[in-house]
């Protein structure tokens, strides 16, 4: 089954801690995107990644930080420097030439 | 900036009612317009879009958007919504000079069907 799968699904970390976010793609996408969503404000780039061991901020990359060593896989951590972590991640990807991007299903990160 | 504004951000409609979904983008070059669905758990899936041609495009689910260049719209109609249709809403806009692949979102809108 093709597709975009992040893990875990909920995530609880206390203030202070960093956490990675997993993202995995068997679709052989080159790009790579991950998004914050919060409710009334859409979906915002934090980070992105056209190919491999390369990657650019997005529109609020600040306490955030990604790597992508490998085609299939773009973890993002959130820093203790992100002031308002709490909120829901959606990591996406696309292939070449194409600008339609497809989703995986999330994760619900919690920080307390 | 560039930006997208979705004006409706939580619609209530009854079954088999008309929907229509505002959506209007701040840029003055050629543009890949977009909507995308995000049901009640689920994934947040493509739902139409639009590149060149028929400014007409029909999408999944009975859907359709109709891009207007002279506004800088792409509104989202559907003529009977379904119970089913209850989701979340977001227009998307790729501007294609200068943007290195970055899709840009609105807001979202709610949309509620009561069956």
């Amino acid at each position: 089954d093709g597709g975009i799968t992040q893990s875990p699904k909920y995530l609880f970390r206390k203030e202070g801690q960093n956490v990675t976010l997993s993202c995995e793609q068997n679709l052989n996408h080159d790009a790579m995107y991950w998004y914050r969503q919060d409710p009334g404000q859409g979906l915002r780039l934090i980070y992105y990644s056209q190919i491999v061991n390369d990657f650019q901020k997005g529109d609020i990359a600040e306490g955030y930080s990604v790597s992508r060593e490998k085609k299939e896989s773009f973890p993002l951590t959130v820093t203790s420097a992100q002031k308002n972590p709490t909120a829901f991640y959606l990591c996406a990807s696309s292939p070449t030439g194409k600008d339609e991007q497809y989703f995986g299903p999330g994760t619900r990160l919690t920080v307390t | 900036a560039q930006s997208v504004s979705q004006h409706n951000h939580h619609v209530i409609l009854s079954e088999a009612a008309s929907l229509e979904l505002g959506c209007n983008y701040s840029y003055g070059g050629t543009v890949n317009l977009f909507w995308y669905v995000q049901y009640p758990g689920q994934h947040l899936q493509l739902l139409l879009k639009y590149f060149s041609g028929d400014p007409l495009v029909k999408g999944i689910k009975g859907f359709e958007a109709e891009f207007i260049k002279s506004k800088f719209s792409f509104n989202l109609r559907k003529p009977s919504v379904q119970w089913s249709d209850t989701a979340e809403y977001f227009c998307a806009v790729k501007p294609l000079s200068g943007n290195t692949g970055k899709l840009i979102f609105g807001q979202g809108t709610t949309l509620q069907v009561k069956p």
